[in-house]
């Protein structure tokens, strides 16, 4: 079955860097857009990232512009965010999700289980 | 871009129909199809319930439809459950290529 599996979570000081990573099975990787949705503690969720089945465009929310890159690396089946000058706003529950569709943005399909990130000093 | 808007809770009892609200502007909403809604239980990830406005992901109950008129978005659930007590968002695609969701709604089951 299609599964998604987050890593890389954890704690780190205002302005650290932290790689999360989402390792997929069960589905045709390179054949999907890929997302990063997170969910500050209590609060809503937020789209954060998404990039396209095969890397060539990627979207961000203005708040991580700059300051995050989405990645995939399809012969790993595995996608990428690199989030750099984190700030305590930035804490959150990260999950990777497939979208519905090849090109995208279109729709969270299938979730991961979350990555925890917090930023403390 | 602003978050979509939807209502902070709703509440029914069991095997009535409840229908959740989601507006957006022409932006998002209004001008495009990829609007999709999602149950979340505690602490769990949320899960895709309705993409393309109306369609049911495999597995999904046909309990749950969606609809749009306009810049808002509905969530329709008939025959109520225990089980259907979640919170619920409602996502958009906009005119900036993202994805965005609404506040969300807590859904009692009296």
């Amino acid at each position: 079955q299609v599964q998604l599996v987050e890593s890389g979570g954890g704690v780190v000081q205002p302005g650290g860097s932290l790689r999360l990573s989402c390792a997929a099975s069960g589905f045709t990787f390179s054949s999907y857009g890929m997302h990063w949705v997170r969910q500050a503690p209590g609060k809503g969720l937020e789209g954060v990232a998404f990039i396209r089945y095969d890397g060539s465009k990627k979207y961000y929310v203005e708040s991580v512009k700059g300051r995050f890159t989405i990645s995939r690396d399809n012969s790993k089946n595995t996608l990428y965010l690199q989030m750099n000058s984190l700030r305590a706003e930035d804490t959150a529950v990260y999950y990777c999700a497939k979208d519905y569709y090849l090109d995208g943005p279109a729709a969270f399909h299938v979730w991961g289980q979350g990555t925890m990130v917090t930023v403390s000093s | 871009q602003s978050a979509l808007t939807q209502p902070a809770s709703v509440s029914g009892s069991p095997g009535q129909s409840i229908t959740i609200s989601c507006t957006g502007t022409t932006s998002d909403v209004g001008g495009y199809y990829y609007v999709s809604w999602y149950q979340q239980n505690p602490g769990k990830a949320p899960k895709l319930m309705i993409y393309d406005v109306s369609n049911r992901p495999s597995g999904v109950s046909d309990r749950f439809a969606g609809s749009k008129s306009g810049n808002t978005a509905s969530l329709s659930i008939s025959g109520l459950q225990a089980e259907d007590e979640a919170d619920y968002y409602c996502s958009s695609y906009t005119s900036s290529h993202t994805l965005i969701f609404g506040g969300g709604t807590k859904l009692t089951v009296l």
